[in-house]
């Protein structure tokens, strides 16, 4: 089954303990991204890769890392945790860019104290 | 900057009714545009896509349209079930800002 996998669905972590959160996908897809979804604010985009070792900022990069070693994966790193990071993450893929559909992940739901 | 509004932000109608979901960009520069919906706490599930080349996309009871002039879309759900109640977000890929944008949302209820 074509799909967007993130590890773990929930999270509850301490202020500045590191932390990464998983996303893997089986449809060779070249184009990934995470975004966050806040209430009242909507979902907006952290970081993006447009294909492997090429990485950008999003909208609201501030705090996140991100990296694209392998097609398949886009792990979301989170090098010191602070509690304005609490929310709901998703990462997706796309063929392309523009113009393909894209993929979500079922979210993971991040809560630091 | 690209702002995308969803009227209305929430609609609750009976079992049965047709209803559409409105969808506008404030840069009329819309590539192509995809509708999901989310139910609550969950992920985005693609719903349909319309891509640069088309108009508008069916898939059983909903049909979406795109009308690129004036950067607008709607979502038409036919005879509406209890199982349609989630949160609709619409998404254009704007050449103007090269990336995906999405809408503020419409919460629907449909009520048995």
């Amino acid at each position: 089954e074509a799909q967007v996998t993130q590890n773990p669905r929930y999270l509850i972590t301490v202020t500045g303990k590191k932390l990464t959160v998983t996303c893997s996908q089986n449809m060779n897809h070249e184009y990934m991204s995470w975004y966050r979804q806040d209430p009242g604010l909507g979902l907006r985009q952290i970081y993006y890769s447009m294909n492997v070792e090429v990485t950008d900022k999003g909208d609201v990069p501030e705090g996140y890392k991100v990296s694209r070693k392998e097609k398949r994966n886009f792990p979301l790193i989170l090098e010191s945790p602070s509690p304005n990071q609490t929310s709901l993450y998703f990462c997706a893929s796309s063929l392309r860019r523009q113009n393909y559909g894209y993929t979500f992940g079922s979210g993971t739901r991040l809560t630091v104290v | 900057k690209q702002e995308v509004t969803q009227i209305p932000a929430a609609l609750s109608v009976p079992e049965g009714e047709n209803l559409v979901l409105n969808c506008s960009f404030t840069d009329s520069a819309i590539y192509n545009l995809q509708w999901f919906r989310q139910d609550p706490g969950k992920g985005l599930t693609s719903l349909l896509l319309i891509q640069s080349s088309q108009r508008e996309q069916t898939s059983g009871r909903l049909n979406a349209s795109l009308d690129k002039s004036s950067g607008r879309s709607t979502l038409y759900i036919a005879a509406s079930q209890p199982g349609d109640s989630a949160t609709y977000l619409c998404a254009g890929y704007g050449g103007a800002t090269n990336k995906l944008i999405f809408g503020t949302g419409t919460l629907l209820a449909v009520q048995p």
